[in-house]
This record gives C-alpha cells, structure tokens and sequence, in this order.
C-alpha cells in the first residue's frame, strides 16, 4: 500500500527557470494538499485540491505559482521563474473521504528545491 | 487570527522517560487537531488526531489532551526511545473553513540513550 509520492526528491533549478513537483496521492484519496517549509519552521499551507478543481489556494502567492490537478495524473505544483527565496521543502499530503468528513492528511517526503 | 505556537522549542530527555510536548492554539472555532512527527530530511509521519468534541485520545505509548477552555493540546509519549527523536508539530483545522492544516513552528525532542 504505497504512500503519498512525489518526484523529484531533490531539484535544483537557475534563478529564472521553471520548477515542476509531482505528487501522486494515496490509493483511494481524493484530496491533495501543497505545503511549503522553510529551515526550521513549520508548514504552510499553500493550496487544496480535489480531482480536476482547486477548492483553497489562499496560501498560493498570486505570481509565478499555480498547481494543477489533473482527471489523470499527479497533482503539479508548478513554480515559473524561480527566485533564490523559493528554495525550500514543498510537502504535499493527500486524504480520504469519509462518511461526515476529510480524513487525516498524511504526507509525502517532499521535495527539495535549491535555486542558484 | 490563525496561529499554533509551542511552548517549547527544544527537549531533551532521558531514554525510557515519559515526554510531554505542548500546544497552544488561538482559534476557538478549531475542530480538529493532529500531531505530526518529522525526522530529518522525511516528510512529516501522521501520529496521532484528536476532533474538538474529546478531550483525550490515545494511541500506542502517545496520548493527546485537549483543554478548550484554555486552547491547549499536549502530546505524551510513553516510555521515550531513541527513535521518537524528531521534530513534533501540532496542527490545527478551522470548523467550517477550508481543510488546510494551521501548523505551528515545531519542537525538537531529543532522546538520550
């Protein structure tokens, strides 16, 4: 029963490129979630999707960030002309339905962006 | 406004000890709260989740406590091993908002063998 994927684990991108993170959720999960964590802080919260809609982006930054949840196909949390300040952990989590309710979130291990 | 903070920042404790990591929330219209456990280039690992109408839930050697009244979650771990050194994170859900977590800073807990 694999967990939440995400690829790469590691990436580093030139100041001005394009960042692309994949996520693939748990089986049966229909919920994802982007977090991003900077050195020793705690997440936060970027954006919440369900299959083919973004129900919460309130923690996206209006520029250069948008994420995607495709029919078919991982989530992507795609990051356009990448500045030295977006180098940090990005987290994505997924969850259940459950009769009255979301379930928990549980996480992938992220992925590491680095930008010279 | 939203925030979770933690009172303490670091712990170190004894193996075989009993630990306690506090919580404290802001939001009194959180409904639901969870712990996470964080080790060293990992993703956070679900430990243990408590909803607003309990005020304790317990799991295998960890415990969660909610105090409403005063917004206070505390997470207990029985019988510390070296293993359960890692950075702990609570996080909490608004009722009636969106689902995103509200997590605060962190508490690195450190067991000495």
């Amino acid at each position: 029963n694999a967990g939440v994927m995400q690829n790469p684990r590691h990436l580093v991108r030139r100041r001005g490129q394009e960042a692309r993170l994949r996520c693939s959720p748990m089986k049966g999960h229909s919920h994802v979630y982007w977090y991003r964590q900077l050195p020793e802080e705690g997440l936060k919260f970027m954006v919440y999707l369900q299959k083919e809609n973004i129900i919460d982006e309130s923690g996206m930054p209006k520029e250069r960030f948008s994420a995607e949840f495709p029919k078919e196909g991982p989530s992507i949390l795609r990051i356009q002309q990448v500045v030295r300040g977006d180098s940090a952990a990005y987290f994505c989590a997924s969850s259940p339905d459950l009769a009255g309710g979301v379930g928990a979130q549980y996480f992938g291990p992220g992925t590491r962006l680095t930008v010279l | 406004g939203e925030s979770v903070g933690l009172h303490l920042p670091t712990l170190s404790v004894q193996e075989g000890d009993n630990s306690i990591i506090n919580c404290a929330y802001s939001n009194s219209a959180s409904d639901y709260f969870i712990w996470y456990k964080q080790e060293s280039g990992k993703g956070p690992q679900f430990i243990i989740d408590i909803r607003s109408n309990m005020d304790k839930r317990q799991g295998q050697r960890v415990t969660v406590l909610l105090n409403k009244t005063v917004k206070h979650l505390s997470l207990q771990i029985a019988a510390t091993q070296p293993g359960d050194s890692a950075v702990y994170f609570c996080a909490e859900k608004i009722q009636g908002g969106s689902e995103k977590l509200v997590f605060g800073k962190g508490m690195k807990l450190t067991v000495n063998p």
